[in-house]
């Protein structure tokens, strides 16, 4: 099964300011996928993003908000943008290895 | 649109019961279903993928069942541990994976 990694674990952020995530792999995968989880809630897909091309956004998720790289097949970033405390959620990495999906141990974010 | 519906939000039981968790969900055209487990504040764990055309999966005390045709799934945890209290989710793959709320899980010793 894939292993992947998260940095950072966590972090504390003033309003108005940008985060960017890191998400590790230790295999080669095609798609990785992130995901919020705010508070008392179920995760929703933000974006999924292939390796040399733009990421696919879901509704209510904008590239400006959240721009994602994929420089290789086995690393992605995710940045949080003009951060309000509302951006305040776990953020997780997820790639899928055959027909089971993996996930990362997240990033928590607080947004004061 | 798939919606996921996870009864109860919430379960309490001593250590040493069986038990079970539902999952139901709203369009029966799924690819396949997947049980994780997440411990408070951490990311998510893979315990039970079903595929559509699978009733069952069992591994070690847990067996995950489908009847993919009432939209329903059911995660059976036998003789549980206070190490399993966790928040379980289930989550259907149709075009994407759709996640449920969960049920969070506490085994008193």
């Amino acid at each position: 099964s894939a292993v992947i990694s998260q940095k950072p674990s966590r972090d504390i952020c003033q309003r108005g300011t940008s985060l960017t995530i890191q998400c590790q792999v230790d295999s080669q995968v095609t798609m990785m996928f992130w995901y919020r989880q705010q508070p008392g809630q179920s995760l929703t897909l933000i974006a999924t993003a292939n390796q040399g091309s733009e990421a696919t956004y879901e509704s209510g998720f904008v590239i400006d908000k959240f721009p994602i790289s994929r420089p290789n097949l086995t690393f992605s970033t995710l940045t949080v943008s003009n951060m309000s405390p509302e951006d305040s959620s776990i953020y997780l990495c997820s790639v899928l290895e055959g027909d089971t999906q993996y996930f990362g141990p997240g990033t928590r974010l607080t947004v004061l | 649109k798939q919606e996921v519906t996870q009864i109860p939000a919430a379960l309490s039981v001593p250590e040493g019961e069986n038990l079970v968790l539902n999952c139901s969900f709203t369009d029966s055209a799924i690819y396949n279903l997947q049980w994780f487990r997440q411990d408070p504040g951490k990311g998510l764990t893979s315990l039970l993928l079903i595929q559509s055309s699978q009733r069952e999966q069992t591994s070690g005390r847990l067996n995950a069942s489908l009847d993919k045709s009432s939209g329903r799934s059911t995660l059976y945890i036998a003789a549980s541990q206070p190490g399993d209290s966790a928040t379980y989710l289930c989550a259907v793959r149709s075009e994407k994976l759709v996640f449920g709320k969960g049920t969070k899980l506490t085994v008193n010793p």
